[in-house]
């Protein structure tokens, strides 16, 4: 049974500070990475992929990739109100020709003005 | 530049009753995959298809769950003689690439079955 852990939170910010998100995952086979945030009531919205080693930036959102320590975290600087949303961790899982998206249950985050 | 489509967004059945589950995929994109949200619970893998095909059904329950994606037309998710535990939000995501493409999700349609 391949897994995605996240910290469920919830986690809170003030306005502007640097909000982190962690989440580890048990494929060692895998090679896709992806952080989708989803408002409460709405559908997940991707917002940052990931697929190599390292720091992957896109404005205020910042991913890192550790395959070694099977870590996935995200970043978010300077938070806004706007913000707050659960967000989720997912890892592409292949297997047998197939593949999927194996979700975290992901972490609350509420920015405080 | 048109996304994930779905219908309908709300569904209302009685238990006994089928429900019928309709996603389009992005423009360009082939590969269609349904995931399911209960309740204060994770997005769970259903189904992945492709055109005429189905990939991996694993996720999907043995009894009462079908899908399909037909050569023309939307995929269909359909639920035979539902049951108040089917109850959640339905996704459909889609990708334009196999292997660890970026998958988009449409606005979901949210079953309630009374």
């Amino acid at each position: 049974q391949k897994e995605v852990e996240q910290n469920s939170g919830p986690l809170s910010v003030p306005e502007g500070a640097i909000a982190s998100l962690n989440c580890t995952y048990s494929d060692r086979g895998s090679q896709s990475f992806f952080w989708y945030r989803q408002y409460s009531g709405k559908s997940p919205e991707l917002i940052m992929s990931i697929y190599s080693n390292g720091d992957k930036e896109d404005g205020r959102f910042t991913a890192q990739l550790n395959k070694a320590s099977q870590y996935v975290s995200l970043l978010i600087r300077d938070s806004q109100p706007s913000d707050s949303a659960t967000y989720l961790c997912a890892v592409n899982v292949s297997q047998g020709g197939s593949e999927k998206l194996v979700f975290g249950k992901g972490t609350k985050l509420t920015v405080n003005p | 530049n048109a996304g994930v489509m779905q219908n309908p967004r709300h569904l209302v059945r009685r238990r006994g009753q089928e429900a019928r589950l309709r996603c389009s995929p992005m423009k360009g994109h082939s590969h269609v995959y349904w995931y399911r949200q209960l309740p204060e619970e994770g997005l769970k893998f259903m189904v992945y298809l492709q055109k005429e095909n189905i990939i991996d059904e694993s996720g999907m329950p043995k009894e009462r769950f079908s899908a399909e994606f037909p050569k023309e037309g939307p995929s269909i998710l359909r639920i035979q003689q539902v049951v108040r535990g089917d109850s959640a939000a339905y996704f459909c995501a889609s990708s334009q690439t196999y292997r660890g493409g970026e998958q988009y999700f449409g606005p979901g349609t949210r079953l309630t079955v009374t």
